[in-house]
């Protein structure tokens, strides 16, 4: 079954430090892997997206994720976290050719000042 | 450039009733999904409609359906709403239909909540 999990409900960091939020997926097909955060009060953002190439991803807002095939994972990095991160992160999974995207039930990542 | 929009941002029904949200997608953008996220769980896919016509369905009921306007506008409909559709209904669009590779861009959503 096709399954994206996002072990970590909740992450507390201190501001200033780096940060991993873990994600595994079971997809059938070749993935294509994406990062969104949701603020209160915002629609969910892009962060960034791997199709293929360099399994290192830069994305926006200073996050990079590192596809691991052998590992089934998409692991999303911050080297020093800021205040402004705090959100819900969600991890995605889906094929080329359409959006019917498979999500992970999310991180809240809580910054302790 | 106008952001995707969802109306209404609340709402509140009972079991039974019927709900209709809308949603218009962001400039120049013909495709647009809908999701449903249950409090404290990542969006499900419910369906995807490009160019008026729905290319693709999630494993939801049929008293979910809906409609694409020819400005790309798009509706959700959900009849005899059960306690369980209480949820928060996200609206994405994205440029190109399939194959995509594009971005979604999502709503604010729109939070409904059936007693």
């Amino acid at each position: 079954a096709q399954s994206v999990t996002q072990p970590d409900i909740h992450i507390t960091v201190s501001e200033g430090a780096s940060l991993e939020l873990r994600c595994n997926y079971s997809y059938g097909a070749t993935p294509y892997l994406f990062w969104y955060v949701q603020s209160p009060g915002q629609g969910l953002q892009l962060l960034l997206k791997y199709f293929s190439g360099d399994t290192l991803v830069q994305g926006i807002k200073g996050f990079e994720a590192e596809f691991k095939r052998s590992q089934s994972s998409f692991n999303l990095r911050k080297p020093s976290v800021h205040w402004s991160d705090a959100a819900e992160y969600f991890c995605a999974v889906g094929a080329l050719s359409n959006y019917q995207l498979i999500w992970g039930a999310g991180t809240k990542l809580i910054i302790k000042p | 450039e106008t952001g995707v929009t969802q109306s209404p941002t609340h709402l509140i029904k009972t079991r039974g009733q019927q709900v209709t949200l809308r949603c218009s997608s962001q400039s120049g953008h013909n495709t647009v999904s809908w999701y449903q996220q249950a409090l404290g769980q990542g969006p499900q896919f419910i369906f995807q409609y490009y160019r008026e016509e729905e290319n693709g369905r999630g494993n939801f009921p049929p008293r979910f359906s809906g409609l694409q306007f020819p400005n790309y506008s798009s509706e959700l409909n959900v009849n005899a709403l059960e306690l369980d559709d209480s949820a928060l209904y996200l609206c994405a669009s994205s440029q190109g239909g399939p194959p995509n590779t594009g971005e979604l861009f999502f709503g604010e959503g729109s939070r409904l909540t059936v007693l």
